[in-house]
């Protein structure tokens, strides 16, 4: 079975600055995707940003970017230039096959 | 409107009563999922469904049935509510695999938050 851990149940963050959410995610899989997604206020779910396994690269969208490293299997999510609307739970999730594994949830709080 | 339709979006029970949570899409994906929402606990899956005739256990699925009514349509009951039930629940949907590979995206509905007396 697959796990996911987020070891920073809280984080606080100036406005303007950059923080860096953790997770860790254990499988006996090769090939699978790594997702982070926020959950603001609203409830809503919205994804953030993705990742193969099999591409090196690191996925960057717009002002948020991940450092994938795969032997340690460690996903941390950077967010730069941080924004008052960046205040939300991120989740980190894994998927191997048919659907995903969460991790326990980091509430970000960017204070101005 | 919302592609991934919940309701109710917010419900009030009592222990012992039966709920059903529904959920509707109108994305045209096959596959669909209910999962629940704890504190510290991250989200849960409870059922999920590749097509009409397919139905499976998730992790935590004591307590709960499932129903796949259509494509489009996928709802969960609680035959006899308890506290420890009360949760934010949310339905997600994704699309069959691209070229051999699944993508892994859910798109999620805007959650049901279910507090059971």
């Amino acid at each position: 079975a697959q796990t996911v851990t987020q070891s920073q149940p809280e984080m606080s963050v100036q406005e303007a600055e950059t923080v860096t959410l953790s997770c860790t995610y254990d499988t006996s899989e090769s090939n699978y995707y790594l997702f982070w997604y926020k959950q603001p206020p609203s409830r809503q779910m919205i994804l953030v940003i993705r990742q193969e396994a099999y591409k090196q690269q690191n996925a960057t969208e717009n002002r948020f970017s991940v450092n994938f490293q795969k032997a340690a299997k460690s996903f941390s999510l950077k967010i730069s230039d941080s924004q008052l609307g960046d205040t939300a739970m991120y989740f980190c999730a894994f998927n191997a096959g048919n659907m995903l594994t969460f991790g326990g949830g980091t509430r970000l709080m960017v204070k101005p | 409107d919302a592609d991934v339709t919940q309701t109710p979006r917010n419900r009030i029970t009592k222990t012992g009563k039966r709920i059903m949570l529904e959920c509707s899409q109108t994305k045209g994906h096959d596959r669909m999922y209910w999962y629940r929402q704890d504190p510290g606990l991250g989200l849960r899956l409870i059922y999920y469904s590749f097509d009409v005739k397919d139905i499976n256990k998730g992790e935590i699925s004591d307590g709960y049935s499932v129903s796949r009514q259509a494509q489009a349509k996928f709802s969960l009951s609680l035959e006899s509510a308890i506290p420890n039930q009360t949760a934010l629940y949310f339905c997600a949907t994704s699309d069959l695999p691209m070229n051999g590979r699944e993508t892994g995206e859910l798109f999620f509905g805007e959650g049901s938050r279910l507090t059971v007396l």
